[in-house]
């Protein structure tokens, strides 16, 4: 049982480029999240999903798409990368009811 | 957004103090409210889920109390150790459309000294 799988676990992008951040989870969870981490910031959330199928925006949405094919997958693509963009991206399932169990972390720099 | 603020923003504490910190959320549109322990390095891991008002949670020396009326939760530690230095977030999670959305606060930071 890994729980959430995330890679690359470090990435370093030149500005303009595109990639996608991958996240998996292996504990048929409806709920995921992908969350940025800014010093001073906190936690963000960038988007949210409650199913296959279903996604929604959070707080900080632009510049990033995402798209939930199967319950276990939740993709965070980068259209075209932009400095404001270098942050710790984390991201997490839940059941619904219980808490999220977050994934190790992705740290993205782009230069 | 909600506005979540949580207090105070750090805590500097011996071991074997007790210790207690805040968060505040708004008390219209709940559904349920999550505190998270964050160690450096490390991922956030779900401490507690309430929903209820009055509901108080316990995990070993840490404990939860929820005030839905006021919006407020405090999170206690009691007999704090070195190992319970961490980064501890509070999340409200206002359900209905939004029931999974979290939204953080900026976190209660907790070093325990030796």
């Amino acid at each position: 049982n890994a729980g959430v799988t995330q890679t690359p676990k470090f990435q370093v992008l030149k500005t303009g480029q595109s990639m996608t951040l991958q996240c998996a989870q292996d504990m048929n969870h409806e709920y995921m999240s992908w969350y940025r981490q800014d010093p001073g910031m906190g936690l963000r959330l960038i988007h949210y999903s409650v199913g296959a199928g279903i996604t929604d925006q959070g707080e900080v949405p632009n510049g990033y798409n995402v798209s939930r094919s199967t319950t276990e997958d939740f993709p965070l693509r980068l259209l075209s990368a932009a400095p404001s963009q270098t942050s710790v991206y984390f991201c997490a399932s839940s059941l619904g009811a219980g808490g999220y169990t977050f994934g190790s972390g992705t740290r993205l720099t782009v230069v | 957004i909600l506005n979540v603020e949580q207090s105070p923003q750090s805590l500097h504490v011996q071991e074997g103090d007790s210790t207690n910190f805040t968060c505040s959320f708004p008390s219209s549109n709940f559904y349920a409210l999550h505190w998270y322990r964050w160690e450096t390095a490390k991922s956030p891991e779900a401490l507690f889920v309430m929903t209820l008002n009055g509901d108080e949670k316990k995990k070993g020396r840490i404990s939860a109390t929820l005030n839905t009326k006021e919006g407020y939760s405090y999170l206690y530690i009691k007999g704090s150790q070195p190992e319970d230095s961490a980064t501890y977030l509070c999340a409200p999670d206002a359900g209905g459309t939004s029931y999974g959305k979290l939204t953080f606060g900026q976190g209660t930071i907790l070093t325990v000294h030796p």
